[in-house]
């Protein structure tokens, strides 16, 4: 069965520091990728998406992320962090063939000092 | 567009009791799903439809019901509620099960306490 596992459950980083989320993902076929970020108390809004093509994708928010295939790896990027970064991420595998049923790993929690 | 609603925002059940969480979206999306998020297991998938009048099951379906008899209507039922369905419940919709420009839109959430 597909799994996605985001090793660190929380990390602090000064505000303009860089940032690295990490994830890793168990699927035998093409995966469908996803980051999301939840903010206390609200839904999820999406980051970015890979789906196929350049493994380097762009997203919201100054977000990029990598897919790496041979580490079955896409971990979430941002080059200087700002305060308001601080919430929870969510890295997320489409499976069964479709990009929405969703398989989320346990999130990660950012801490963004000033 | 209002996007993806949920009513309730809160509600507290006791043990036994049944209650209907309402999700409902206006960007005419054929799919629909419900997961539930607890603490340090991210979100898990309970039931999902992928256009009016079908449904299946997803990764924790258990205790729960759903159906779809609009496209912007999906309610989840819990027919006898457990402490163990206390969780966070998220509603969301996309415009298809596939295709690149495909994304999932989130409800704001129902946090419901079983006691």
């Amino acid at each position: 069965a597909q799994s996605v596992t985001q090793p660190d459950i929380h990390i602090t980083v000064s505000e303009g520091a860089s940032l690295e989320l990490r994830c890793n993902y168990s699927y035998g076929a093409t995966p469908y990728l996803f980051w999301y970020v939840q903010s206390p108390g609200q839904g999820l809004q999406l980051l970015l998406k890979y789906f196929s093509g350049d493994t380097l994708v762009q997203g919201i928010k100054g977000f990029e992320a990598e897919f790496k295939r041979s580490q079955s790896s896409f971990n979430l990027r941002k080059p200087s962090v700002h305060w308001s970064d601080a919430a929870e991420y969510f890295c997320a595998v489409g499976v069964g063939g479709t990009a929405s049923k969703l398989t989320f790993g346990t999130g990660t929690r950012l801490q963004v000092t000033l | 567009n209002a996007g993806v609603t949920q009513t309730p925002k809160f509600q507290v059940l006791k043990t036994g009791q049944s209650m209907t969480l309402q999700c409902a979206q206006d960007m005419n999306h054929e799919y629909m799903s419900w997961y539930r998020q607890d603490p340090g297991m991210g979100l898990r998938l309970i039931h999902y439809s992928v256009g009016a009048g079908i449904t299946d099951q997803g990764e924790v379906p258990n205790g729960y019901n759903v159906s779809r008899s609009t496209t912007e209507d999906f309610p989840l039922r819990l027919l006898s509620a457990a402490p163990s369905q206390t969780s966070v419940y998220f509603c969301a919709s996309s415009y298809s099960t596939g295709g690149e420009s495909n994304e999932q839109f989130f409800g704001p959430g129902t946090r419901l306490t079983v006691l």
